[in-house]
């Protein structure tokens, strides 16, 4: 498909295990963002790639929060030792041009909800 | 104290009808200024994004308008239909070159026949 696809699109899992997200981006746009969104809340920042440039990690909320992306092509968000407060939406976005400061428009996958028992 | 303030934050109107949606900022220095519109269960979609030069721009029966000098941003829905019936988050780029973006927590619209 043209749009980005992010998979699982639910995920239930038991506190203390691993889990692992992933983000197909859009063909072509190098720049990528995570972002979680818990019920009622806006979307909260994660991390950001820009083509080969380092990521821009400062939202994630813990150690046990980390994401890789090859290149510029697909993207795994990785949650170690889950726990119940990670219960959210993941979001993945990409957009043509890296930096929001331009006038790119994001495009959104439709995220995975993530239930933690 | 979030940065993007959206009012009301839920919003039931008659199909046919139109509607205004409002969205107070603090962030600075400012970059620009989106709307998207989110169905339930997906991803945000772009409305318009709007530089702070931009008083207006529309997509279709949205139009946004950008008042930069008193941080106020408002998404008007002409015409409603069912099919508008979402949430409508209003998000400001901050301009300092960290690539964040402030979101508001939305307008939840529903529309009724």
């Amino acid at each position: 498909g043209a749009g980005v696809s992010q998979s699982p699109s639910n995920k239930v899992t038991e506190k203390g295990k691993d889990v692992e997200l992933r983000c197909d981006p859009i063909s072509g746009h190098t720049a990528l963002y995570w972002y979680r969104q818990r019920l009622g809340q806006g979307l909260e920042f994660l991390i950001y790639f820009q083509g080969n440039s380092a990521p821009d990690k400062s939202g994630l909320p813990s150690d046990r929060f980390s994401a890789e992306r090859t290149g510029e092509s697909v993207s795994t968000l990785t949650i170690q030792r889950t726990q119940q407060e990670d219960s959210a939406v993941y979001l993945c976005a990409s957009s043509l041009i890296g930096g929001l400061l331009g006038n790119q428009p994001q495009h959104f996958g439709d995220g995975t909800r993530l239930s933690i028992l | 104290k979030n940065q993007v303030e959206q009012s009301p934050q839920s919003l039931i109107i008659l199909e046919g009808k139109n509607c205004t949606l409002q969205c107070n900022y603090t962030v600075s220095p400012f970059s620009n200024l989106r709307w998207y519109k989110q169905d339930t269960g997906r991803g945000p979609v772009s409305l318009t994004i709007m530089t702070f030069s931009e008083n207006t721009k529309s997509n279709g029966r949205y139009t946004a308008t950008l008042d930069a000098d008193t941080k106020q941003s408002s998404l008007h829905i002409t015409a409603s239909q069912l099919s508008d019936s979402a949430s409508y988050i209003c998000v400001v780029s901050v301009s300092y070159g960290n690539n964040r973006l402030a979101f508001g927590k939305g307008n939840q619209v529903v529309v009724i026949p």
